[in-house]
């Protein structure tokens, strides 16, 4: 299985910072790769597919980039409905894995 | 409006078996792929199963396969997962998605506790 390793686990930052967070995959995955963030007590919700797309209604504030191995997420001006974990994962094998998730915690 | 409502969670015993339900309205399943995912309490996302959009196709990660089956009833617009020989460790918050790329349309999930 292929796995994804998200960095960092957490991080602390202000409104108005930017923000990126990386996803490293174990092989070669092309750009089939998703972004989601998730609130607490509330189903996932898709930002980002096929490592760069934005998801209609998903803020510009959002993009994605990279491709192969080695993916990042970036927000460009933190606001505070942002504070979430976020997860990367992969549509290039079965089964379709997850990274373990980043913790964006209010500094 | 797309909706994913999902049901039959609930307290089982080790060993025994359940079936999840998910029912879908403003989509129509035979166009879609539709997963499961599952969450541990206080734990990250685990993907869990797909069914194709024709109905052809099931994969299943490696934690439930032989265990779990994923099937439709196109009739009734509803995607089902029949859980097996459970255990603690499938103790989660179980979702219905579908599939478009990433996952774009999530249900609010529900909770499977296995527990004697």
């Amino acid at each position: 299985a292929i796995q994804l390793t998200q960095s960092p686990s957490s991080l602390s930052a202000s409104i108005g910072d930017r923000v990126t967070i990386t996803c490293r995959a174990s092989q070669g995955i092309s750009s089939s790769l998703a972004w989601y963030h998730q609130k607490l007590g509330k189903p996932p919700k898709l930002l980002i597919y096929d490592a760069s797309i934005l998801e209609s209604g998903v803020p510009s504030r959002f993009s994605g980039s990279g491709s192969g191995t080695d993916f990042t997420l970036t927000i460009s001006s933190l606001q505070p409905e942002d504070f979430a974990t976020y997860y990367c994962q992969q549509f290039t094998s079965y089964p379709y894995t997850f990274g373990q998730g980043t913790k964006v915690e209010i500094k | 409006q797309v909706q994913l409502v999902e049901s039959g969670g609930g307290v089982v015993q080790p060993g025994r078996s359940l079936r999840l339900s998910c029912a879908a309205s403003g989509l129509t399943l035979s166009n879609h792929g539709m997963h499961w995912v599952r969450q541990a309490p206080g734990q990250g996302l685990e993907w869990v199963a797909l069914i194709s959009s024709d109905g052809s196709l099931e994969y299943y990660a490696d934690s439930v396969k032989g265990r779990f089956t994923i099937s439709r009833d196109i009739s009734k617009n509803t995607l089902y997962l029949q859980m097996n020989s459970l255990s603690a460790e499938d103790t989660a918050v179980y979702f219905c998605a579908k599939d478009y790329g990433g996952l774009d349309y999530w249900g609010q999930g529900t909770l499977v506790t296995v527990s004697s």
